[in-house]
């Protein structure tokens, strides 16, 4: 089985300060993981993925998540927040062994000026 | 900006209404999904394809149904709404044969309202 939990609900920054999402995972193989963003009244884009390679991975929007496996986490990070940046951010897990992707319940990020 | 596109991008209707969702890509993607998404909840699968003439139900029992008649056209269609079908459906297309391991790219989703 595999799941995915989101620690934060909602995370608020103010502009120019470091950003930090918290993401664990469940997986009986070795996962492969995703963060996705989500913009208001937009699709999901992804903004990183983990596929067994090297365990810190660089995103988009300097955007760069580290996966833990001892920790069974993959948290996103962004060292200085934009206000473009408020969105709704999904972490996901999938594996070869299923044929689907395991979404979590989302994190808010609010960046205030 | 992935190529995939759906529309209506916002529809309201009454209860007992036929209703169609339109889901395109242009990749030539053979995988596609549809999702269902309440606000500030996850992203629930309801069905998806493997290609031409495949369809499978997703986790999230839905009384829609799709097809895939063509690799980039993936409609979803529901005969009669009701209020509990207003929700956010999103459309999504991944190249590969392993989903576990894919990259889905989205479209920007259709917002439904059953009055």
């Amino acid at each position: 089985a595999q799941s995915v939990t989101q620690l934060d609900s909602h995370v608020s920054v103010s502009e120019g300060t470091p950003v930090l999402l918290r993401c664990n995972y469940s997986s009986s193989y070795s996962p492969s993981l995703f963060w996705y963003v989500q913009h208001p009244n937009k699709g999901l884009q992804l903004l990183l993925k983990y596929t067994s390679a090297a365990t810190l991975v660089k995103g988009i929007n300097g955007f760069e998540a580290e996966f833990k496996k001892s920790e069974t986490s993959f948290h996103l990070t962004k060292p200085s927040a934009h206000m473009s940046d408020a969105a709704e951010y999904f972490c996901v897990v999938g594996n070869t062994g299923f044929q689907k992707l395991v979404f979590g319940t989302g994190t808010r990020l609010l960046v205030s000026p | 900006e992935a190529d995939i596109y759906q529309t209506p991008r916002y529809l309201v209707i009454g209860t007992g209404k036929k209703i169609t969702l339109e889901c395109s890509q242009t990749m030539g993607h053979d995988k596609m999904y549809w999702y269902q998404q309440d606000p500030g909840m996850e992203l629930h699968l309801i069905h998806y394809s493997y290609g031409v003439n495949s369809t499978e139900k997703g986790d999230l029992s839905s009384e829609s149904t799709v097809s895939r008649i063509r690799t980039e056209h993936f409609p979803l269609t529901l005969e009669s709404a009701r209020p509990s079908h207003t929700s956010q459906y999103l459309c999504a297309s991944s190249e590969g044969w392993t989903s576990g391991t894919d990259t889905q790219y989205f479209g920007p989703g259709t917002r439904l309202t059953v009055l």
